[in-house]
């Protein structure tokens, strides 16, 4: 079944870089473009980022541009988020969604809580 | 990429429909027909309800369905049941390889 394992989280102060990590399983992820989806404390849903399946395109929202770099490792199944310089309105739990065929996210990870203290 | 706009909260009985709107602009949810829809319970992962403004996933009941009308998608939820109380989320491809989502609506069984 197909899993998807967010890790990386935690509390970073003003400024400083986090990397977030997720582990996919139970399918073939060269095959899968895949996103990063941020839900404030007590708010909505946010698309962060987009990776396609190889790895050649990457989109931000306005929000996270020049700050966030999304990357994968598809030897290792593994999609990344780079978080630099970190405003305390980037706290949020960071969930990975697999894509599919650029039309919507069918499978979900569990999120990974990054706070971001001043 | 301003969020598609819904009702911050919606209430019925048991057994009854309601649906959910969310409205955006020519520039995603009149322009493609990738509407989607989750639902989050608390404390829980996104789960995917509809996709393609119509379309159910396997293993989601046939009580879920989506329409849209311009720049307006909806979901209606039919036979209201007490685990279908949650948020519900929006979401449309905004092009360029961007999307938005809605800001959730909650929605209590009563």
């Amino acid at each position: 079944q197909v899993q998807l394992v967010e890790s990386g989280g935690g509390v970073v102060h003003l400024g400083r870089s986090l990397r977030l990590s997720c582990a996919a399983s139970g399918f073939t992820f060269r095959n899968h473009g895949m996103h990063w989806v941020r839900q404030a404390p007590g708010k909505g849903l946010e698309w962060v980022s987009f990776i396609w399946n190889d790895g050649s395109d990457k989109y931000y929202v306005d929000s996270v541009k020049g700050r966030f770099t999304i990357s994968r490792d598809n030897s290792k199944n593994i999609l990344y988020l780079q978080m630099d310089s970190l405003l305390v309105e980037d706290t949020a739990v960071y969930y990975c969604a697999r894509d599919r065929s650029v039309q919507y996210s069918d499978f979900w990870g569990q999120g990974t809580l990054v706070t971001v203290s001043s | 990429q301003s969020a598609l706009t819904q009702p911050r909260s919606v209430s019925e009985s048991p057994g009854q429909s309601v649906t959910i709107s969310c409205t955006g602009t020519s520039s995603d949810v009149d322009n493609y027909n990738y509407v989607s829809w989750y639902q989050q319970h608390p404390g829980k992962a996104p789960k995917l309800m509809i996709y393609d403004v119509t379309q159910r996933p396997p293993g989601v009941p046939d009580r879920f369905s989506g329409s849209k009308s311009g720049n307006t998608a909806s979901l209606t939820i039919s036979g209201l049941q007490a685990e279908d109380e949650a948020a519900y989320y929006c979401c449309s491809y905004a092009g360029s390889y961007t999307w938005v989502f809605g800001g959730g609506t909650k929605l209590t069984v009563l």
